[in-house]
């Protein structure tokens, strides 16, 4: 199965700057997700991004895929010391919700 | 939102010992699950699917008689980590979706520590 892959890994970053965080995976998809883990917490979801979409906004979220490149993007505006977490891409293949999950960012927010 | 639950929260318990570990769908029928492990400080890997009134489907690499899966209901799916070891020590969450090739609500997870 194919694996999602972030990169940065590590991210700190003042209150009210924007985070920048990437993922590339390996085959087509049908859709790709955005989820955020704070510690030893389930995992919160984010956005939902399909194959034939190029970018999607929810409140300060704007992700991006390009499935040319076989890559996406999680930009966070306006960070809060709230937004600090863990940030997974997953990816569904097969439509069929079967999730593979990048290696996840870690981003500190510094009120 | 849709909400999903998992009982217990965390456990500890002696090598050799089998631990159940439960799923729910609070407020919505779920015929699918999925069963995620996630070792301190790397992502989830998917285990398997659990299919409500049939067999669950195991990842490559995971072992289906030690990780039992058993979903008799549209709401319920329970994993069960059997003797258990050391190496089993991982953080367990389980997910459904409310349709297919949607959105996935997880659960809160379970820690499971085996001595």
């Amino acid at each position: 199965s194919q694996q999602g892959e972030e990169d940065p890994q590590a991210l700190s970053i003042q209150e009210g700057e924007n985070a920048t965080m990437n993922c590339s995976y390996k085959t087509s998809i049908n859709n790709l997700q955005w989820y955020r883990q704070n510690s030893g917490r389930g995992l919160v979801h984010l956005i939902l991004i399909r194959s034939n979409e190029r970018e999607k906004h929810s409140g300060r979220l704007r992700v991006t895929l390009d499935t040319s490149k076989k890559s996406s993007s999680l930009l966070i505006t306006a960070s809060r010391a709230a937004d600090t977490a863990s940030y997974f891409c997953a990816t569904d293949a097969g439509g069929n919700n079967r999730l593979a999950f990048g290696k996840g960012n870690q981003v500190v927010v510094i009120p | 939102g849709a909400v999903v639950s998992q009982h217990p929260s965390w456990v500890i318990c002696k090598s050799g010992t089998s631990v159940k570990i439960e799923c729910r769908s609070l407020d919505f029928q779920a015929t699918t699950m999925f069963w995620y492990r996630q070792f301190p400080k790397q992502s989830l890997m998917l285990m398997a699917t659990s299919n409500e009134g049939s067999k669950a489907t195991y990842e490559q690499g995971v072992e289906k008689d030690k990780f039992l899966i058993n979903h008799a209901s549209l709401t319920l799916s329970t994993l069960t980590v059997t003797s258990a070891h050391p190496e089993d020590s991982s953080f367990y969450i389980c997910s459904a979706p409310l349709l297919v090739g949607d959105t996935q609500y997880f659960g809160p997870g379970t820690r499971l520590t085996v001595l």
